[in-house]
């Protein structure tokens, strides 16, 4: 099994909108709805942002939304905000297992 | 609210047994699937699997050989245990409360652990 794979980074001005890509195959995130996000800032545990590919938990501002087509979810992040800057991993059940996404750098410049 | 915290030795020497210990307060462990992960400095997160409180458990394909979860119920706590170790197997290790489809709303804060002779 592969890491899904994301870009290694992506960057955008504050106010602006900037969408992360998460590819995999019709094994993991092609074959469930089970895609989940998570923003880590430095020496941080992860936070989950969205699961089950579009649903935001309590307490995550609704500029973070969800979605995916086919074997690629995508997380967009809109209203950019100097606090959004951190690196965020997708995440996808496989059927037996769990693999998550190599990771994406967000600079918010 | 939930919390989570590892706990077990910093340094571990090549070939021998990596044991970690995941201790949840404000909440039952007799429920959701417990999980760890880790993620090797600088590098990403890597799923080395979870545990149900009935015991049911599922791994990394790629480490399966090597590891072991279990769970304590009366203490509230689960383990990991990874064998053979190498200096790959540096990384900071996470505990988390999840469900069987992946995703943890609640971590631990991890805690680094280092091979090395």
């Amino acid at each position: 099994q592969s890491a899904l794979t994301q870009p290694r980074s992506v960057s955008g001005s504050p106010g602006q909108s900037v969408t992360i890509s998460c590819t995999g195959t019709s094994s993991d995130v092609g074959g469930y709805n089970y895609v989940s996000w998570y923003q880590q800032h430095p020496g941080k545990a992860p936070k989950l942002m969205i699961y089950d590919v579009s649903q935001r938990p309590s307490g995550v501002p609704d500029r973070f939304s969800g979605s995916k087509s086919g074997n690629t979810a995508s997380l967009t992040i809109s209203g950019l905000q100097a606090e959004d800057e951190a690196d965020y991993y997708c995440c996808s059940y496989a059927g037996s297992f769990v693999v998550f996404g190599g990771g994406t750098k967000l600079t918010v410049l | 609210q939930v919390q989570l915290q590892e706990s077990g030795p910093g340094l571990v020497k090549p070939s021998e047994t990596l044991s970690l210990t995941c201790t949840v307060s404000g909440g039952s462990i007799s429920s959701y699937y417990w999980s760890w992960i880790r993620q090797p400095p600088g590098e990403g997160l890597e799923w080395i699997g979870y545990i149900h409180y009935s015991g049911k458990t599922r791994y990394n394909p790629s480490l399966n050989s090597r590891v072991t979860i279990s769970v304590d119920t009366s203490r509230n706590q689960f383990s990991l245990r990874l064998s053979s170790v190498t200096a790959a197997d540096t990384a900071v290790y996470f505990c988390a409360r999840g469900y069987s489809s992946g995703w943890s709303a609640f971590w631990g804060q991890g805690t680094l652990v280092t091979v090395s002779s």
